[in-house]
């Protein structure tokens, strides 16, 4: 069974500094890793993802994917109280099957 | 363009009772999800469709919950006997093709007393 484990579950830091947040996935079939962004009472937005090993930069967002390791993480450059959401890293697999971790709660302290 | 709409935002119901869930995807994406989330936890996959068909329903309790979408359209998740367990909001997505990404209603956020 696919499972996909966050690392920290809650994470707090000071306004322009870097985030890092992390997972890792038991299943090297995956297909893409995905990153979403869920504020209160909405559903998840899609903000980044990455098939290949190495890594991704959009904007201010950097995605790193060692698939020997099964893990990937993700970085959020000068980082903003708009930035404050819980993370979900999500894993999709074969026919568009998407399983997602646990979340990590990300606070910007201005 | 309209985004995915769910429908009702919230409802709250006795153990025992039946509720439907409504969601209009995105027009043109052929492939629905239906999430289960728990308070403070991430979206768990309860059955998706494409078209019409099922593809993965394994972890839909079958016993008390269904999920239709006839025309390959629109989509309806209900419960049949609510339990104190399926507290929790049920967010439905669609894509366009597999391996795209997912768009997310607002969700319908469930309370069985």
């Amino acid at each position: 069974q696919e499972k996909v484990q966050q690392s920290p579950e809650s994470l707090i830091v000071p306004e322009g500094a870097m985030s890092s947040l992390n997972c890792t996935f038991s299943n090297s079939a995956s297909q893409s890793i995905w990153w979403y962004q869920q504020h209160p009472g909405k559903g998840p937005e899609a903000l980044i993802s990455i098939f290949s090993n190495g890594n991704k930069k959009e904007g201010r967002l950097t995605v790193y994917l060692n698939r020997a390791s099964l893990h990937v993480s993700l970085h959020i450059r000068d980082s903003q109280p708009s930035d404050s959401a819980v993370y979900l890293c999500a894993v999709s697999y074969n026919q568009g099957k998407l399983i997602f971790g646990q979340g990590t709660k990300l606070s910007i302290k201005p | 363009e309209a985004g995915v709409t769910q429908s009702p935002r919230y409802a709250v119901l006795q153990e025992g009772q039946a509720v439907s869930f409504w969601c209009d995807p995105i027009s043109g994406h052929d492939t629905l999800y239906w999430y289960q989330q728990p308070r403070d936890q991430g979206p768990q996959l309860l059955v998706y469709f494409r078209d019409e068909a099922v593809i993965d329903n394994s972890q839909l309790p079958s016993d008390r919950f269904s999920a239709v979408r006839p025309k390959g359209t629109n989509s309806t998740l209900k419960i049949q006997s609510a339990k104190q367990g399926d507290t929790a909001t049920y967010l439905c997505a669609s894509s366009f093709k597999s391996q795209n990404t997912l768009y997310f209603g607002a969700g319908t956020r469930l309370s069985v007393l």
